[in-house]
């Protein structure tokens, strides 16, 4: 069975750096084809991509958030970490992983979401 | 400019069908789309993707009440004998030069 979970803070301090981790289940990075992006909702409004990562390291931002965004993985620990940096209150979202196949970009599996609030 | 207009909302009775549009931005008309439900408080759920020439192929467990197809720059979310749980917001996602992910503004569905 495929699973994404998100993981971090819930809580960041404006201009701090977020970071979020994504464990998969049920499959790996390294298959080709294969690949994980993040999405997020702030309350109320519609869902944003942020970037997503392949399973030959390929990378893609929205150019809108290039700048404060970087998308790893980690194959060994069959994880995809997402850091976003100096938080702003409108950067509190739910934040979702999800992944995408045959070299894709249709989100095929989602993560149930984490909420990260931005906050002094 | 790569951007997916959806209608804010929708509403149809139940037991009844409902035809949802997704458009796309001009020039576009050769681009597929997929479908994203969220019930509230979920995440989202692959429904399908649509290609340009109507053709679908949906995500597992996804009924035969839920189908897809196309005119134009429009792609179509249509869901059939209506029931209590498709009462959620529907996206629409595509993709473009660059490999650049867009979502559009998602629509709201009532069943009543």
């Amino acid at each position: 069975q495929i699973t994404l979970k998100e993981s971090g803070p819930t809580l960041v301090k404006p201009t701090q750096t977020l970071t979020l981790t994504c464990t998969l289940s049920g499959f790996t990075l390294s298959a080709s084809g294969v690949g994980v992006g993040w999405i997020r909702q702030p309350p109320g409004k519609a869902l944003e991509w942020l970037a997503l990562i392949y399973w030959d390291d390929d990378k893609r931002y929205s150019p809108s958030l290039k700048s404060r965004l970087t998308i790893t993985k980690d194959t060994s620990k069959n994880q995809v970490v997402l850091t976003m940096t100096n938080m702003d209150p409108v950067d509190t979202a739910t934040y979702y992983c999800a992944r995408v196949d045959n070299g894709d970009y249709v989100f095929q599996h989602w993560g149930q979401g984490t909420l990260v609030t931005v906050s002094s | 400019q790569l951007v997916l207009t959806q209608s804010p909302s929708a509403s149809a009775s139940l037991g009844a069908s409902v035809k949802l549009t997704c458009t796309l931005s001009s020039g576009l008309s050769s681009y597929a789309i997929a479908w994203h439900q969220q019930q509230p408080e979920k995440g989202p759920r692959y429904l399908m993707k649509v290609n340009s020439d109507g053709s679908h192929s949906k995500g597992d467990g996804i009924p035969d009440r839920f189908s897809g197809s196309s005119s134009g720059a429009d792609r179509y979310l249509t869901i059939s004998s209506l029931q209590s749980e498709d009462e959620a917001d529907y996206y629409c996602q595509t993709w473009g030069t660059g490999a650049h992910v867009v979502f559009g503004g998602g629509t709201k569905l009532t069943v009543l």
